[in-house]
């Protein structure tokens, strides 16, 4: 069966530096989401994104935050420069269609811990 | 503001049924779902309702009304592998999925 999946598993960065989180969609997904959960916390919707630009983004989704499809199958996070709170489990989601009545795939998450 | 309240915790019995309600105020309404999300791992689709009424899928079921504000995710014939927090999500006007903290189930034999 087709999955999401997402590298590395765990990031242990530094506080201040770039980090880059990897995707790979499902290969006939045109729909592409990240999410982060701070732990015990809620799922949070950051950006979703289709046709090579965004199409939504929440408020947590500032300029420090850009996404990236850099070629036909992987599409990134990336954070310019990591601050304590950024630290939290990030999950990648893809859909064949917009959850008008789609559903959305997860990868298994990176965990982003920032010292 | 926008919120989603689920009961954060619940107990139930190996073989018996279980009703996790979910109630909503969202900015638009497009959609309810139900993810099931194990410790330490991805949210895993469960259900999806967008019209009034309930949604059958083997031993889970999920009911919808949009005039309350309402959803319940229905488990049956429980088993010790269902324990997992179960996740209520509402997509918007700007079709962002929000989502509420989950409610964690502990099954007991």
């Amino acid at each position: 069966e087709p999955e999401v999946t997402q590298t590395p598993s765990h990031q242990v960065t530094q506080m201040g530096q770039e980090v880059i989180l990897r995707c790979v969609p499902i290969s006939n997904h045109l729909y592409f989401y990240w999410y982060r959960q701070i732990l015990g916390q809620k799922v949070e919707f950051l950006v979703s994104f289709y046709n090579n630009e965004i199409s939504e983004k929440s408020e947590i989704f500032d300029d420090q935050f850009s996404v990236e499809r850099p070629d036909g199958s992987n599409f990134t996070l990336k954070i310019r420069s990591t601050k304590l709170e950024d630290s939290a489990m990030y999950f990648c989601a893809s859909s064949e269609i917009p959850d008008r009545v789609g559903e959305q795939y997860f990868g298994p998450g990176t965990r982003l811990t920032v010292t | 503001g926008q919120n989603i309240d689920q009961p954060t915790e619940m107990t139930a019995t190996e073989g018996a049924i279980v009703q996790i309600n979910c109630t909503y105020q969202t900015s638009g309404f497009n959609g309810l779902f139900w993810y099931q999300q194990h410790a330490g791992e991805a949210p895993t689709f469960l259900s999806y309702n967008v019209l009034d009424g309930l949604e059958e899928k083997g031993r889970f079921s999920s009911f919808l009304s949009r005039s309350k504000g309402y959803s319940y995710l229905l488990l049956k014939e429980l088993q010790m592998k269902d324990s997992a927090s179960y996740l209520c999500a509402v997509r918007d006007s700007n079709y962002q999925l929000i989502w509420g903290a989950g409610t964690k189930l502990i099954i007991k034999p």
